[in-house]
């Protein structure tokens, strides 16, 4: 049973207009989220979280809303620019037991064309 | 200043051997994941140590599978009997619990590239 699900295995945008991932999770247990953002051949980069107290968290060029109700977050990419190319995981955490473990989805990948 | 690196980058072995990871942390960080990813998936937790002890090994999917973390630094992460199926990259995090933070944030190695023959 996958507690993080992304639907979308790629996304292709244009450079300059908008890239939207989207992630749904099962668990209400979650109370913090994350997206990571990997290269091949490297290990994920925290990109940008948010604690579930919130609906809204924004950093730069990216966005990330959440909507508790719907058990979905999504993160906005504007402009996107050609080195967004990249595999974006969803995660969550809710520290159950202690651990800060994270919970990943399968991953986007999001590629922005010149 | 380096980041979290992990040796060797790739190893190759035949089914029934045993094969040991190595993760560095981030100097100074408390905090140590080991998380495994399959081709078409993204990271799977496998354990989690607070210092030298493993605050959590419920990821770890069975008793082939031992990580170590003896001075609260390195950390091992060791397979016997490999199987086929074993075949992942093996990635790990490392982060500064601080004290009030919500969640830390996790900084991860490049990953060892793991091929069972």
């Amino acid at each position: 049973d996958q507690q993080v699900k992304q639907n979308s295995p790629s996304l292709s945008v244009q450079e300059g207009r908008i890239s939207i991932l989207n992630c749904d999770y099962t668990n209400s247990m979650f109370d913090y989220f994350l997206w990571y953002k990997k290269y091949p051949a490297e290990g994920p980069t925290f990109l940008i979280s948010i604690s579930s107290i919130k609906d809204k968290n924004e950093d730069g060029r990216f966005t990330v809303f959440l909507n508790k109700s719907a058990k979905h977050l999504s993160l906005h990419i504007v402009p996107s620019q050609p080195g967004d190319s990249a595999v974006y995981f969803c995660a969550a955490s809710g520290r159950q037991g202690g651990s800060e473990k994270l919970v990943f989805g399968k991953g986007t990948k999001l590629t922005v064309n010149p | 200043g380096a980041g979290v690196s992990q040796t060797p980058s790739n190893k190759v072995t035949e089914k029934g051997k045993y094969v040991e990871l190595r993760c560095d942390p981030i100097s100074g960080h408390t905090a140590l994941y080991w998380y495994r990813q399959s081709l078409g998936q993204g990271p799977e937790f496998l354990i989690y140590f607070q210092g030298t002890g493993a605050a959590d090994d419920s990821g770890l999917p069975n008793d082939r599978f031992f990580a170590v973390r003896p001075e609260g630094s390195v950390s091992t992460l060791k397979i016997q009997r490999t199987e086929r199926g074993d075949s992942a990259v093996y990635l790990c995090a490392s982060s500064l619990t601080k004290a009030g933070s919500v969640v830390d944030e996790q900084f991860f190695g490049p990953g060892t590239r793991l091929t069972v023959l």
